[in-house]
């Protein structure tokens, strides 16, 4: 299994901050690579895929870059609605793994 | 719009099976644009991605679920479903039905499943 590791696991963060979260593979892989936010008692929203494709209707502060081992999300301005948790997740080989998330708390 | 729902028992006794619905609505689940698949999450393990199935019945289950595992299409009713036997506390968790090619587009709300004498 490709396992994926993110860091950190929490950030402290403020409003008009500018976030980079990382994303680490435990192999090599190309761009099949997705980030997902999820708010509580939600189910978790696709932001990003192919590594650094926004999905429709995400806003632009949001990006994504990386390939191989290392993968990085970043929020350019943070807003107040974007406190939430992020996931990584490979979908390049079976099974799919996710990241154990990184949850932004307001400083 | 894709909307997923799922439906089955909340509370399953240890040793017994647990099965959930997932009914799809907003595309043909016959469509082949999705993978229709169910992920799990619980605060311990995190989201753990179970397995899949395409339309035409092909399906692809995570490993350390396999022996338990089976995941079946009805296309006529446009559900999918998810069948785990032999459960223990472990597999406690949130289930989410989902769909998507590889990256997960469309997810259901959700429905926890507690396993519990």
């Amino acid at each position: 299994d490709i396992q994926m590791t993110q860091s950190p696991s929490t950030l402290s963060v403020s409003v008009g901050d500018r976030v980079t979260i990382t994303c680490r593979a435990s192999q090599s892989f190309s761009r099949w690579l997705a980030w997902y936010q999820q708010k509580p008692g939600k189910a978790p929203k696709l932001l990003i895929s192919k590594a650094s494709i926004l999905e429709s209707g995400v806003p632009s502060r949001f990006s994504a870059s990386g390939s191989g081992t290392e993968f990085i999300l970043t929020i350019s301005s943070l807003q107040p609605d974007d406190f939430a948790t992020y996931y990584c997740q490979q979908y390049d080989s079976y099974p799919y793994t996710f990241g154990q998330g990184t949850k932004l708390e307001i400083k | 719009q894709v909307q997923l729902q799922e439906s089955g028992p909340r509370l399953v006794k240890p040793s017994q099976t647990l099965s959930l619905t997932c009914t799809v609505s907003g595309v043909s689940i016959s469509s082949g644009a999705y993978y229709w698949s169910w992920i799990r999450q619980d605060p311990e393990k995190g989201l753990e991605w179970i397995g899949h199935i395409y339309h035409t019945g092909t399906t692809y289950y995570n490993p350390s679920l396999k022996s338990r595992l089976t995941i079946s299409v009805d296309t006529s009713k446009q559900q999918f479903s998810l069948r785990l036997t032999s459960v223990s506390a472990a597999d406690t968790a949130l289930y989410y039905c989902a769909g998507g090619a590889g990256s997960i587009d469309s997810w259901g709300q959700g429905t926890l499943v507690t396993v519990s004498s």
